[in-house]
């Protein structure tokens, strides 16, 4: 079966210090990765995804993940937090066999980056 | 390009009502979902289309929830009777371009059932 597991309900940081939002995964074939963000009142935005290829992927406002096999992991990076950064953000799954209906969401961490 | 159009985006009635909540996915896109989140439950799938047919309704809590896509650019998702338990915020979402391609997330529709 798929899962995902977002370890930490919320993460605070300092604005201008590095951030990592952690994500781990279990499919049965190979991953298909995203990453959302929930401002307040809004529905989800794409960040960014892992296909194939290079591990670090990049993605919209400076944000990167870094995809390892090993550890079954795609944890949600930034190098310098903003203060407006602070929302909700979601990991989510898919197996290559699987049809678009199974992406699978983890519960959401609330990433808060104070002044 | 016009994204994901949800209305209306707050919904106040009674308990016992209908409630009819509308869709409108991006054009080209062949698979449409509807999601409802709670603060208890978080984010849960609850019936998606493929081609306009309904695939997958095993989320869907009970009877009371229907959802329908009568053409590609239309789906309801229907309520009725609506009871307290029913409130929270709907997303319809859609995606095309294969499984490699992201679900795109309309602004959702708050609904609160008094």
């Amino acid at each position: 079966a798929q899962s995902v597991a977002q370890p930490e309900d919320q993460v605070n940081v300092a604005e201008g210090n590095p951030l990592t939002v952690k994500c781990t995964y279990s499919v049965s074939g190979n991953p298909y990765l995203f990453w959302y963000v929930q401002y307040p009142n809004r529905g989800l935005q794409f960040l960014l995804k892992y296909i194939t290829g290079d591990n670090l992927v990049k993605g919209s406002y400076g944000f990167e993940a870094e995809f390892n096999k090993s550890q079954t992991s795609f944890h949600l990076k930034k190098p310098s937090a903003l203060v407006s950064d602070s929302a909700l953000y979601f990991c989510a799954v898919r197996d290559d066999g699987g049809s678009q209906g199974n992406l699978i969401f983890g519960k959401g961490t609330k990433l808060s980056v104070k002044p | 390009d016009a994204g994901v159009i949800q209305s209306p985006r707050h919904e106040v009635t009674e308990m016992g009502q209908e409630v009819t909540l509308r869709c409108k996915p991006i054009s080209g896109h062949d698979y449409l979902f509807w999601y409802r989140q709670t603060m208890m439950r978080g984010l849960e799938l609850l019936i998606y289309f493929n081609n306009n047919v309904p695939i997958d309704d095993s989320g869907m809590p009970e009877d009371r929830f229907s959802a329908k896509m009568p053409n590609a650019s239309f789906s309801t998702l229907k309520i009725q009777p609506s009871e307290p338990r029913d409130s929270a915020v709907y997303f319809c979402a859609s995606t095309g371009g294969g499984p490699q391609g992201p679900q795109h997330f309309g602004d959702g529709t708050r609904l609160s059932i008094l």
